[in-house]
């Protein structure tokens, strides 16, 4: 039944290592985006594709990439992680074809924990 | 985009007391969503209220929206401890197809036992 669908929950990486956070959906959403929560702070926007169209946060930092290979995944690249990097990563989509997506709400993944040693 | 400022900052309750979040944003809107985090999860819509209503119901949830005053309330009616979560308010600008969402500190709810 789930519909956004993180892998993994938890992954542990070493500093400076280049990890991979995945996104899957099975909803046939256009939208896609990635969100950056630290502890007890507001989830925040790190960019999001729409349809293939990728579009960063301004404040985005350089070490973080996405790719959107088709509809169905989306994928979080940080080149080189360090220890201000350590978060929940939100993965959420949006959109109905043929609607505007703006009248529905997001649906968000479980989330993945990401720790840096 | 733009986010909501939800309060308070943190509410506690018992059981079954009724939960009252607010919400207050800056500029005119589309429409205006409400998410619930449970600890270390993803967030949850719980329900959209478009600019040109004024009150919306989803089983215990009671949400207002006053436009002129730019500001939205959530009532949650008979809580339970799984209740317990951050509530978040977003409002979403018109403007684009699609809406950016952009979240604040939310309102932590604690329900006690």
């Amino acid at each position: 039944d789930a519909m956004v669908i993180q892998n993994p929950r938890y992954q542990v990486t070493q500093f400076g290592k280049p990890v991979t956070l995945s996104c899957s959906q099975t909803l046939n959403h256009n939208v896609m985006y990635w969100y950056q929560q630290k502890s007890s702070q507001a989830p925040k926007l790190l960019f999001h594709y729409y349809d293939k169209d990728f579009n960063n946060e301004a404040d985005t930092p350089d070490n973080f990439q996405s790719r959107r290979p088709n509809t169905s995944f989306c994928f979080l690249d940080i080149r080189s992680p360090g220890l201000g990097d350590a978060a929940m990563y939100l993965c959420a989509t949006s959109g109905i074809r043929q609607r505007l997506p703006i009248n529905y709400g997001y649906t968000f993944g479980s989330g993945t924990r990401l720790t840096v040693v | 985009s733009q986010q909501g400022e939800e309060d308070p900052q943190a509410l506690s309750i018992q059981e079954g007391e009724n939960a009252t979040m607010n919400c207050s944003y800056k500029t005119s809107i589309n429409n205006l969503q409400w998410y619930r985090q449970n600890s270390g999860r993803g967030l949850v819509h719980l329900i959209l209220i478009r600019s040109n209503e004024r009150e919306k119901h989803s089983g215990r949830l009671r949400v207002t929206l006053d436009t002129s005053k730019k500001s939205s309330s959530l009532l949650i009616t008979a809580s339970r401890a799984a209740d317990t979560a951050s509530y978040f308010c977003v409002p979403v600008l018109g403007g684009t197809s699609y809406g950016k969402l952009t979240f604040g500190q939310g309102t932590i709810l604690t329900v006690h036992p």
